[in-house]
């Protein structure tokens, strides 16, 4: 078990629709990352926050928005979803603010299916 | 060109054998992340480094820095090891992990 909760596990939606994944990391880490895995794509980086703040962003459209809540818990906010936007949603967590000093620790994802 | 190529992309072993999976980069890195992620979909974090090599049970990671390469080892493979292993490296932008597309493994009785 990694400590890393992510809600829900599944989720069906329709073209045009917003959805919200929640993302809670393992106790005591300050870091939380957001990751989109397609079949076509593999695993691609979204965004990242430290302890509440935006700390660096990667391959996110304009039509996704995160935040970090103060108890550090995470939120990913897709909205006028695409069937292209059907994924695996992971969340990691760590201790530190980048992924070159401390271990990840990947929660069991959220799959999208946008019909 | 990708820069993260692993190889090879699929590999199908009997129990016992020893078995190797490699990555190669191309961008200067600070670390370097191996994952398991089972056919459930779950990504475990299996090993990070920066240099050398690392040992835990029956799985080593070695990486060379100067070659821009690292292997991931299993000796005495079992089915249980089968999943797709993922290479992932730190570019050095934080927070932006760069994935490899996976080596699927397969491990017969």
């Amino acid at each position: 078990d990694s400590g890393v909760t992510q809600t829900p596990k599944h989720l069906i939606t329709a073209t045009g629709q917003r959805v919200t994944l929640r993302c809670s990391p393992r106790s005591g880490d300050l870091s939380v990352y957001w990751y989109q895995q397609s079949l076509d794509q593999g695993l691609q980086f979204l965004i990242q926050y430290y302890n509440g703040e935006e700390r660096a962003k990667g391959n996110i459209l304009e039509r996704f928005s995160a935040q970090q809540f103060p108890d550090l818990h995470s939120e990913l906010n897709l909205s006028s979803l695409e069937l292209g936007d059907s994924a695996l949603y992971f969340c990691a967590s760590s201790f530190t603010s980048g992924t070159g000093n401390s271990p990840l620790h990947f929660g069991n994802g959220t799959r999208l299916t946008v019909t | 060109k990708n820069e993260v190529e692993q190889s090879p992309q699929n590999l199908t072993a009997q129990e016992g054998e020893f078995i190797t999976i490699n990555c190669s980069y191309s961008v200067g890195i600070s670390a370097l992340h191996w994952l398991q992620q089972h056919p459930g979909g779950g990504i475990v974090s299996l090993f990070m480094l920066s240099s050398g090599k690392k040992k835990h049970g029956r799985l080593i990671a070695t990486i060379n820095i100067q070659e821009k390469h690292s292997s991931l080892h299993i000796t005495a493979s079992h089915p249980r090891d089968s999943a797709v292993y993922i290479c992932a490296v730190d570019g050095g932008s934080q927070g932006n992990l760069i994935f490899g597309k996976g080596t699927k493994l397969s491990v017969k009785p």
